[in-house]
């Protein structure tokens, strides 16, 4: 299958700063990348939908000016959360999809906010 | 709204048996279905993907889709302790790109 590489894999902050977390296509580019949150023992939860070149679409819920999401090349999206607090200590996972129907995923980053 | 069910689990089989993962949709005009797994701590895995109706077949694992009843369901044949993992099916509906995901049921494969 494809390969999505996403970084750092895990992350220590503290409260009040923020911190980036970059998706990378391998060897396909990916014209539209999702951004999940799952916490523990819970389902992934759907945070955006990203399309390269445009505004990300956020589901419910996700506030916009906090979860900054940049999809500038059909590489590589980032997911900044703002000035974290750590009730958003989760697992953050992305997945890219490219010209066919197979979304692939991410190792995911492991954020906690201290 | 677009749902996908899974029973959570946990389902249990001893090792070398066959394991059956069943998932619904409810858009009847969902187009492509996923069976994804994902061990504790880590991201989901795509194992396997189906268009058609009937049945699919790689290695293992087969999954078999009814769209008439909507089900999606995936069987692992020989099960081992390392399939032991939370199975997650995905559903993109009809006139959609973005998949739904259920949310997983849990295998335990016990020696």
């Amino acid at each position: 299958g494809a390969v999505v590489s996403q970084h750092p894999s895990w992350v220590i902050c503290k409260s009040g700063t923020s911190v980036k977390i970059e998706c990378r296509s391998l060897d396909f580019q990916a014209t539209t990348m999702f951004w999940y949150r799952q916490f523990p023992k819970q389902s992934l939860m759907l945070m955006a939908t990203s399309n390269e070149g445009s505004k990300a679409t956020y589901e419910q819920g996700v506030e916009k000016d906090k979860f900054l999401i940049n999809h500038a090349s059909l590489t590589l999206s980032t997911l900044t959360v703002t000035s974290a607090h750590p009730e958003d200590s989760s697992f953050y996972i992305c997945s890219a999809l490219g010209q066919t129907t197979e979304a692939f995923f991410g190792q995911g980053t492991r954020l906690t906010v201290v | 709204q677009k749902e996908v069910e899974q029973n959570s689990g946990p389902l249990s089989v001893p090792e070398g048996a066959i394991a059956s993962l069943n998932c619904t949709y409810s858009d009847r005009g969902s187009q492509s279905f996923f069976w994804y797994r994902q061990y504790s701590g880590k991201s989901p895995e795509l194992i396997m993907f189906i268009y058609s109706n009937g049945d699919k077949e790689d290695g293992r694992f087969t999954a078999q889709l009814n769209k008439a009843s909507q089900y999606v369901s995936l069987l692992i044949r020989d099960s081992q302790p390392s399939d032991s993992a939370t199975y997650l099916c995905a559903v993109t509906p009809g006139g959609s790109y973005i998949p739904t995901f259920g949310r997983g049921t849990s295998l335990i494969v016990h020696p």
